[in-house]
């Protein structure tokens, strides 16, 4: 298995430019995620998607986009990119006990994607 | 939402010493805490996880300790070696079924030799 596998692991955009990030498991995980990480703040969770056809808005949603079709593919796009945007961006996958059951599972992450906006 | 402080953000121990990196949580309904430990330039990675029908669990040089009354909980990491330096962050998940993850700022160990 690979995992989950992220591309690009880098990119450089221009203030304005859109990109869409990609994400893919196969380990038929239901959960998926994105993160940001910034110095000194952590993990942020940007969007998420309990299953295909279900996503929704993390702690910083704004300025992204997400959709899930497949169980296996998250991607994240970037409307209009802002230098705030900079930033290394995880994908994860974890599965799922069922709705219902209150029981979490630990985070597979990805490489990461390091963004740049000039 | 959850909040979650970590510290200290940097520790610096003697190989052999242990190292001690505690957390805590504003949400009561927080149920899991994994730690991970991230080297530069690398994916974070699980070492530990705890639930909340525990109170400690131990991995070989790793233990992690949890106080559900007072929403605090830590890494423990004995007769610390250099590879072990990195970044280590906590996080906490609420049991609400969305495996949504609130982390910690991160503590960097330095090991030295």
């Amino acid at each position: 298995n690979a995992g989950v596998t992220q591309t690009p692991k880098f990119q450089v955009l221009k203030t304005g430019q859109s990109m869409t990030l990609q994400c893919a498991q196969d380990m038929n995980h239901e959960y998926m995620s994105w993160y940001r990480q910034d110095p000194g703040m952590g993990l942020r969770l940007i969007h998420y998607s309990v299953g295909a056809g279900i996503t929704d808005q993390g702690e910083v949603p704004n300025g992204y986009n997400v959709s899930r079709s497949t169980t296996e593919d998250f991607p994240l796009r970037l409307l209009s990119a802002a230098p705030s945007q900079t930033s290394v961006y995880f994908c994860a996958s974890s599965y799922s006990r069922g709705l219902g059951t209150g029981y979490n599972s630990p985070l597979h992450f990805g490489n990461g994607t390091r963004l740049t906006v000039t | 939402g959850e909040n979650v402080e970590q510290h200290p953000s940097t520790l610096s121990v003697q190989e052999g010493d242990s190292a001690v990196i505690k957390c805590t949580y504003s949400d009561s309904a927080s149920n899991y805490f994994p730690w991970y430990k991230q080297e530069l330039g690398k994916r974070p990675q699980l070492i530990i996880d705890i639930r909340s029908n525990v109170g400690e669990k131990k991995d070989q040089r790793i233990a992690v300790t949890l106080n559900k009354t007072a929403k605090h909980f830590s890494l423990h990491i004995t007769e610390t070696q250099p590879e072990d330096s990195a970044v280590y962050f906590c996080a906490a998940s609420p049991g609400d079924n969305f495996n949504k993850f609130y982390f910690g700022s991160g503590t960097k160990l330095n090991v030295k030799p």
